[in-house]
């Protein structure tokens, strides 16, 4: 089962920044948070992850919460192509399997 | 997703018929991975193999057997393909430390009729 759990949607106007929340309470110290997202049926598409630090690169921000039982995916500046499903995932450490729960479908709307 | 490709991208099948679908990287990735998508749902692991000639059991496995003869390629094959397994299928590579995030195909979209 996913260690996960997300809001099934979220709506977003376009030019603000999307805050896509995560919980993930049962993570292990040395388990990673990754975040992909899919536009319509195209294969993922990863965005970001972390460990315990917040992370930024060119598509999005990570906040990791002190204690890692939750992070929020920032987009800064939301455009109409950044609706899809967004899927928050704790990387399991066998295999490096990314075990997917049922993600965000972040609408950004004019 | 430059660097990973499955083919084919589109196939039709009927009840009891075999196929192999394919997923070749260029990443040099030891770790790749079978996922099946279904309408509405998130992705579920087939298998997988964290290098060559190795491969494991994921979430839903019953149906489906692989291969990893070589490092860049990754067979999935259905022995009797069964309506139940229409699906998007998706092959995804990754390297072997936590941090190395993985990098998916294109999908094949199966229907068995």
């Amino acid at each position: 089962d996913a260690k996960t759990t997300q809001p099934p949607s979220m709506d977003c106007a376009e030019g603000r920044a999307a805050n896509l929340p995560c919980n993930h309470s049962t993570i292990s110290g040395n388990e990673y948070v990754y975040w992909y997202r899919q536009i319509h049926s195209q294969g993922p598409q990863y965005i970001i992850h972390g460990l315990k630090n917040n992370e930024t690169n060119e598509m999005a921000s990570l906040i990791i919460t002190e204690d890692r039982k939750s992070s929020t995916l920032i987009l800064p500046h939301a455009t109409l192509r950044d609706t899809a499903v967004y899927y928050c995932i704790v990387r399991d450490n066998q295999g490096g399997k990314l075990i997917f729960g049922q993600g965000t479908e972040l609408s950004v709307k004019p | 997703n430059a660097g990973v490709t499955q083919t084919p991208k589109f196939r039709v099948l009927k009840t009891g018929q075999s196929m192999t679908l394919l997923c070749a990287q260029d990443m040099n990735h030891e770790y790749m991975y079978w996922y099946r998508q279904d309408p509405g749902m998130g992705l579920r692991l087939i298998h997988y193999s964290v290098g060559e000639g190795t491969t494991a059991k994921g979430e839903v496995p019953d149906g489906y057997n692989v291969s990893r003869l070589k490092k860049q390629n990754f067979l999935l094959g259905l022995e009797s393909a069964a309506p139940s397994q229409t699906s998007v299928y998706f092959c995804a590579v990754g390297g072997i430390y936590s941090n190395q995030p993985q990098h998916f195909g294109d999908g094949t979209r199966l229907s068995i009729l």
